[in-house]
């Protein structure tokens, strides 16, 4: 089956940085998506990456390790405006995207 | 209209009754489709066009009809919706069918009791 793992919750301080991991086991792989969406709005998205390595983007920077299943999300210097959900996502051979059930970031002050 | 949108907001709907959620986009993007989400899961993706005239199902799509009779809109039916179906649903759309960035509606909240 098809399986996408992130934390359900993490919590940071304002101001410090925060990594947030994403795992998945897919019927094929055409790249990752991370998305934000904040509590009762649509998500919008952040980064999307299909090689490996890291994709740098302001304060928000993706990994993905495709031999690992693995994708991280790091933000940095974070702001109280960064508290939401952060979905991530990933396309399969269908070119139909895979959803996490998304991580929910609590920023502290 | 700017981008994409969705109606209604919000709906509380008997069991047994037949409801159309509506989505427009004015980005001329040719892909569209239909989530679900429901606490606790992900998103789950009920239908999807990848192009005016054509659908296709997704990972949920029992219970829901969908048509693309032109590029813009992409509507959803429930025939005869069940308490199952409480959820909010959201439409998305992109220029294409893959590695596209989707572009989110503002979700309708549809309880049915």
């Amino acid at each position: 089956g098809q399986n996408i793992d992130q934390p359900t919750e993490m919590t940071a301080t304002e101001g410090a940085i925060v990594q947030i991991n994403c795992t998945y086991q897919t019927s094929g792989f055409n790249g990752l998506f991370w998305y934000q969406q904040h509590a009762g709005e649509a998500p919008t998205f952040l980064s999307y990456n299909v090689l490996d390595g890291l994709e740098e983007k302001g304060r928000f920077s993706s990994f993905l390790s495709r031999s690992k299943g693995y994708s991280y999300l790091l933000l940095k210097e974070l702001q109280m405006k960064d508290s939401a959900s952060y979905l991530c996502a990933v396309e399969d051979s269908n070119y139909q995207l895979i959803w996490g059930a998304g991580t929910k970031l609590i920023i502290k002050p | 209209i700017a981008g994409i949108t969705q109606a209604p907001t919000s709906q509380i709907l008997a069991a047994g009754r037949r409801m159309t959620l509506r989505c427009t986009q004015d980005m001329r993007h040719n892909a569209m489709y239909w989530y679900r989400q429901d606490l606790g899961l992900g998103l789950r993706l009920i239908h999807y066009s990848n192009t005016a005239g054509t659908t296709g199902k997704g990972e949920v799509p029992d219970g829901y009809s969908v048509s693309r009779a032109n590029t813009d809109d992409f509507p959803l039916t429930l025939a005869s919706a069940v308490p199952s179906q409480t959820s909010v649903y959201f439409c998305a759309s992109s220029e294409g069918p893959a590695s596209d960035e989707q572009f989110f509606g503002p979700g309708t909240r549809l309880t049915v009791l």
